[in-house]
């Protein structure tokens, strides 16, 4: 079955650090660019964080730079989002999404159900 | 990179036709759109992608025929013909810019169909 389970969505203090994980199953993983993309309550969504299929090529949001970053290791099939100095604002539904990429871009085809990340003290 | 400018409400009457909008800020005319439906308490689904020239590629997974897309200058456009209760959803438009050394992914607000 083709699906993407993210997993580590937690609550936590402001200032403190948390990983989330992305475990994708069904498909060749290290064919596809991932994303995260994360939703406010109520909001739309933000684009987070990209990486291409091998790992080499990151890219970041500026709410993201110098705090969030993404990796993946394509041994396990599984993208993480490593998040640090947390704050209210970073509240949020975290998604992971797989992103086909071709010569007019990427586009997000397969989206996982979401994390919940709570930032509060 | 490109601002992408959605209404936040639409509705239309069961069975009826409704058209959403995805406005792209100036200079990025040639730029393609892609449509998720997000229906509620669950994560986006992906739709179809649309340049000025019409549909790019295929539509998602199970997306009925019903769905189709048009790209006009700036605008980029989701029809929905005989609309059903499971088309109730937000709607979000996003778009990628750059290069492989610069890259943005941006999104529309979101535009919340209510099916009447």
């Amino acid at each position: 079955q083709v699906r993407l389970v993210e997993s580590g969505g937690d609550l936590v203090r402001p200032g403190r650090s948390l990983r989330l994980s992305c475990a994708a199953s069904g498909f060749d993983f290290d064919h596809y660019a991932m994303y995260w993309v994360r939703q406010a309550p109520g909001k739309g969504l933000q684009w987070v964080a990209t990486i291409s299929n091998d790992g080499t090529n990151t890219y970041h949001a500026d709410s993201a730079k110098g705090r969030f970053t993404i990796s993946r290791d394509n041994s396990i099939n599984t993208l993480y989002l490593q998040m640090k100095d947390l704050r209210p604002e970073d509240t949020a539904i975290y998604y992971c999404a797989r992103a086909p990429w071709d010569k007019y871009g990427s586009y997000c085809d397969l989206w996982g159900q979401g994390a919940l990340v709570t930032v509060s003290s | 990179q490109p601002i992408l400018t959605q209404p936040p409400s639409a509705s239309a009457s069961l069975g009826a036709s409704v058209t959403l909008t995805c406005a792209l800020s100036s200079g990025y005319s040639n730029y393609k759109v892609d449509w998720y439906q997000q229906r509620p308490g669950m994560g986006p689904r992906f739709v179809m992608r649309v340049g000025s020239g019409g549909i790019v590629g295929s539509k998602g997974d199970g997306i009925p025929g019903r769905f189709s897309v048009l790209g006009s200058g700036l605008i980029r456009f989701l029809t929905i013909k005989n609309i059903q209760e499971e088309d109730e959803a937000v709607y979000h438009c996003g778009a990628d810019h750059g290069t492989v050394d610069n890259f943005v992914a941006v999104f529309g607000g979101g535009t919340k169909l209510t099916v009447l």
